[in-house]
């Protein structure tokens, strides 16, 4: 079973531009997360995805966004990219809900020169 | 506020020893409570969790947690410690029906041969 995939591995952008992750889920799992991991911040987060529609979303300004697709991968979008938004950007997916464990893919790494 | 603490940035042992990672948790309420662990350049790897029931939970790789109502705690341990069980270890919990997993700051694990 192939696990949670996130692509692209690496990104470096410049400020003020615009990036964009994505996030294939573990088959059968429907739900999606996001989260930031930065440098000296520990894991943030950030948006929470089931069955297309945004749930929950963690403490980050408007121009974090994302979307879920009708196969349940996702994508997030970073907009005006700030300096401080370089870090690690993790997405897991999870099947249901409740107490099943969240399953984590290796990330982008995000640099914003 | 709901959170969970992990008091260690890192903790040191001997190959052979046992090891104990720290994790106390502040809720309302009966929490999810969660072991991952991230080696270097990889996402979160789900290691054990407790929902109910017994105490003491058996997860990957030789690891176990006793979970302590009395003392909010989740310590991770594991009896006898390898050189390749060194890395972060995040403890994490989900508060009932939030679906929002809350992180530990982590504790780097230092195995020394």
């Amino acid at each position: 079973e192939a696990g949670v995939t996130q692509s692209p591995t690496h990104l470096i952008k410049t400020r003020g531009q615009q990036a964009t992750l994505r996030c294939s889920p573990i088959s059968g799992h429907t739900s999606v997360y996001w989260y930031q991991q930065a440098l000296g911040l520990g894991l943030q987060f950030l948006l929470w995805y089931d069955e297309g529609e945004e749930r929950n979303r963690g403490n980050f300004p408007p121009r974090f966004s994302g979307r879920q697709f009708p196969n349940y991968s996702s994508e997030l979008n970073v907009n005006a990219l700030e300096l401080e938004d370089s870090a690690l950007y993790l997405c897991a997916s999870r099947f249901d809900r409740g107490n099943q464990p969240q399953h984590f893919g290796d990330g982008t790494r995000l640099s914003i020169l | 506020a709901q959170s969970v603490a992990q008091p260690e940035d890192q903790v040191n042992v001997a190959e052979g020893n046992p090891l104990t990672v720290k994790c106390t948790y502040s809720v309302s309420g009966n929490p999810y409570l969660f072991w991952y662990v991230q080696y270097p350049n990889r996402g979160l790897q789900f290691l054990l969790k407790y929902i109910t029931g017994d105490n003491l939970v058996k997860g990957s790789y030789g690891f176990e947690a006793e979970f302590n109502k009395s003392q909010t705690s989740f310590h991770l341990k594991k009896p006898s410690a390898l050189v390749s069980d060194s890395a972060l270890y995040f403890c994490a919990v989900i508060f009932y029906n939030t679906d929002k997993l809350i992180f530990g700051t982590g504790t780097r694990l230092q195995v020394f041969p």
